[in-house]
């Protein structure tokens, strides 16, 4: 059974401090995502990660991934309060079935 | 282009009664996913669908139910509800085959049992 490991699971800090989440799962797995929900809303897709050593960016958020030591991280650059939220890690199973595991999220606040 | 359209948004259901919740997904997308997102149990795969079959089930009981139409679009079932079927119900379109592609995730019906 895939199961797939966040931490820290709560994680508040300042702006313009750099922080990671560190995503683990238990699998093989052919690709990994990195969403982001704010409260009472859907997901929003940030990253889609494929292969090993895959690396992406977008503003202050930096997603990497390491399918040898099965860990993915989510890097913030310089926090700025917008950036609050709940982050979510989830993989594919494979086996070319689409259905996501996901981590139980990472409730970050970054506070002025 | 349009995204993953879910409805209803908000519903309200009695312990026993069964509800249907319905989502279309991007067109062109193929796979429609769906999930329960619930405070203690976090978000959790249901099932998925691809070209009207269902390709991967999560750990749920039989009362949870779906199926795709040509269209794509799918519905979700449950019957005889329970209290702890409140949820959030999230679900997501991709364009599946084995393309590995990124999955968008509608709205989401809020679900409450009352």
């Amino acid at each position: 059974e895939l199961k797939v490991e966040q931490n820290p699971l709560f994680l508040s800090m300042q702006e313009g401090k750099n922080y990671t989440i560190y995503c683990n799962y238990s699998t093989t797995s052919d690709r990994l995502y990195w969403y982001r929900q704010d409260p009472g809303k859907s997901l929003e897709s940030l990253f889609v990660l494929l292969s090993n050593g895959a690396v992406k960016q977008e503003g202050r958020l930096m997603a990497s991934l390491d399918t040898k030591a099965r860990l993915s991280t989510l890097h913030i650059t310089a926090a700025v309060h917008d950036l609050s939220a709940t982050y979510f890690c989830a993989v594919v199973s494979g086996g070319g079935a689409d259905g996501l595991t996901f981590g139980k999220g990472t409730h970050l606040i970054i506070q002025p | 282009k349009a995204g993953v359209t879910q409805t209803p948004r908000y519903l309200i259901k009695t312990r026993g009664q069964q509800v249907t919740l319905s989502c279309s997904p991007i067109s062109g997308h193929r796979s429609v996913s769906w999930y329960q997102q619930t405070p203690g149990q976090g978000l959790q795969f249901l099932f998925e669908y691809f070209s009207e079959t269902q390709r991967n089930k999560g750990n749920f009981p039989g009362r949870f139910s779906g199926r795709q139409f040509s269209n794509s679009r799918s519905e979700m079932n449950v019957s005889t509800l329970e209290l702890g079927d409140s949820a959030l119900y999230l679900c997501a379109s991709s364009f599946g085959g084995g393309r590995n592609t990124e999955a968008f995730f509608g709205q989401g019906t809020r679900l409450t049992v009352v």
